[in-house]
């Protein structure tokens, strides 16, 4: 089993519609994060919450909402999605906020979402 | 805004060839990781490189961090079609505790 698992690996989904990205990590990690993966363009970190707190939110549209319940899951409800969204959604985690140094991210497989 | 630039952005080779991949910003890093992120599946860390002049070999694979912290470089020897994959490299600023990733080099090695 993977350190990190997301679902479902693929979503297509219209604009009017209304779904969820889900994240588990099994390696006792305390921070968790969203990041957007769009060709030609960098890894773009959406949130990131540390012990169940959100403590970054990098001006990403309100049409997408985190939601962290404990520090094993994390979620990604998506509603009013607009063409643009259509990306490689990716789930990380890390034993500790600070992003790489000492505690590296280790990434799930990702969720392919295409908006039509 | 820091920028991570990477080139080349693709690379086609075939196997048993050497090929080098360079990451570069006007930024200094604390420290700078390299990633690799296969078809189908999340970017998975390779090597952490912390002082400037720093060399790490991973097998086949030679990183080295630039002297000043602002640049690294990834050499793979006898490149095999498992190397395939997504390259990227993240560097971290010590003080904002941010990971900014680079745009990343598409490798492609064919028999």
């Amino acid at each position: 089993e993977t350190g990190v698992t997301q679902t479902p690996r693929h979503l297509v989904m219209g604009m009017t519609n209304k779904k969820s990205l889900k994240c588990e990590q099994h390696l006792g990690h305390n921070a968790m994060y969203w990041y957007k993966q769009s060709a030609k363009k960098p890894l773009e970190l959406m949130f990131v919450y540390s012990l169940e707190e959100r403590v970054e939110n990098n001006s990403v549209p309100s049409r997408f909402s985190p939601e962290c319940p404990n520090s094993s899951h994390l979620f990604l409800h998506l509603h009013t999605l607009q063409p643009e969204d259509s990306a490689l959604y990716l789930c990380a985690s890390s034993q500790g906020y600070k992003q790489g140094g000492n505690s590296p991210l280790h990434f799930g497989n990702g969720t392919r979402l295409t908006v039509t | 805004t820091q920028l991570l630039e990477q080139s080349p952005q693709f690379l086609s080779i075939q196997e048993g060839e050497n090929l080098t991949v360079y990451c570069n910003s006007s930024s200094v890093f604390s420290s700078l990781q390299w990633y690799r992120q296969e078809p189908g599946e999340g970017p998975v860390l390779l090597v952490t490189v912390v002082t400037g002049g720093e060399v790490k070999k991973l097998k086949r694979l030679t990183f080295q961090f630039g002297d000043a912290r602002k640049d690294s470089s990834l050499h793979i020897t006898a490149a095999q079609p498992g190397d395939t994959g997504l390259y990227l490299c993240a560097g971290l600023t010590g003080t904002a505790s941010k990971l900014t990733f680079g745009t990343g080099t598409r490798l492609q090695v064919t028999l």
